[in-house]
């Protein structure tokens, strides 16, 4: 099993909600990621997980707040975001993260804030 | 920090010629490079990568890439590309912790 799922698949949400993202994999990967990717650009590293510990925080705004409850998931929590966050949020998995080799992405959720 | 340039926005072809997406990298001690499709509405899947041997790499969907130090390219071909090829293409390099910097993306459209 090589996948990364991620769910919802959409969101939309107001600027005063509070909503998760959620991203599971079962590939024994100890190294998660999360990254932001707005239209028509590349993606952008926001949140590295190792071994389920904070490894980089890309400078993001507190209003994300990532969590690794396990090795094989890793949310993304929201709270009073911005119309500028909407965006499609990639989740990501490798081996370990100082490892050679590729990193699998999941599908992503596309975020909608009103 | 490293980066990465996609020297073509968008590159537009016919079905059945060949193709060749630009990626130049920064130099750096050690090098470890990536191309990775994005369908619309989709994720990213990795075409391929290069980590260390044999400058020339095979992917999957017939692309391969060269990986050239001298010129610092690592530039994607592909001898004849069909209409289900038609995506978002992004090179990528490593940097420490293993986060990935992307370029800015090139946008293959495979005209019938």
């Amino acid at each position: 099993d090589t996948e990364v799922t991620q769910t919802p698949k959409h969101l939309v949400m107001g600027m005063t909600n509070k909503k998760s993202l959620k991203c599971e994999q079962h590939m024994g990967h100890r190294a998660m990621y999360w990254y932001k990717q707005k239209a028509k650009k590349p993606p952008e590293l926001m949140f590295v997980y190792s071994y389920e510990k904070l490894s980089i925080n890309e400078s993001v705004p507190s209003r994300f707040s990532p969590e690794c409850p396990n090795s094989s998931l890793l949310n993304l929590h929201l709270h009073a975001l911005q119309p500028e966050d909407s965006a499609l949020y990639l989740c990501a998995s490798s081996h370990r993260q100082g490892a050679l080799g590729e990193q699998y992405f999941g599908p992503g959720t596309r975020l909608t804030v009103t | 920090a490293q980066s990465v340039t996609q020297l073509d926005s968008q590159v537009p072809v016919f079905e059945e010629a060949p193709v060749e997406l630009r990626c130049n990298y920064s130099s750096s001690v050690s090098v470890y490079l990536f191309w990775y499709v994005q369908y619309p509405n989709q994720g990213l899947q990795l075409l391929l990568k290069y980590l260390s041997g044999s400058t020339l790499v095979k992917g999957i969907n017939g692309f391969e890439a060269e990986f050239n130090k001298s010129q610092t390219s690592f530039h994607l071909r592909k001898p004849s590309v069909h209409i289900s090829d038609t995506a978002e293409y992004f090179c990528a390099v490593r940097e420490y912790g293993n986060k990935l910097v992307f370029g800015a993306g090139t946008i293959l459209r495979v005209k019938s």
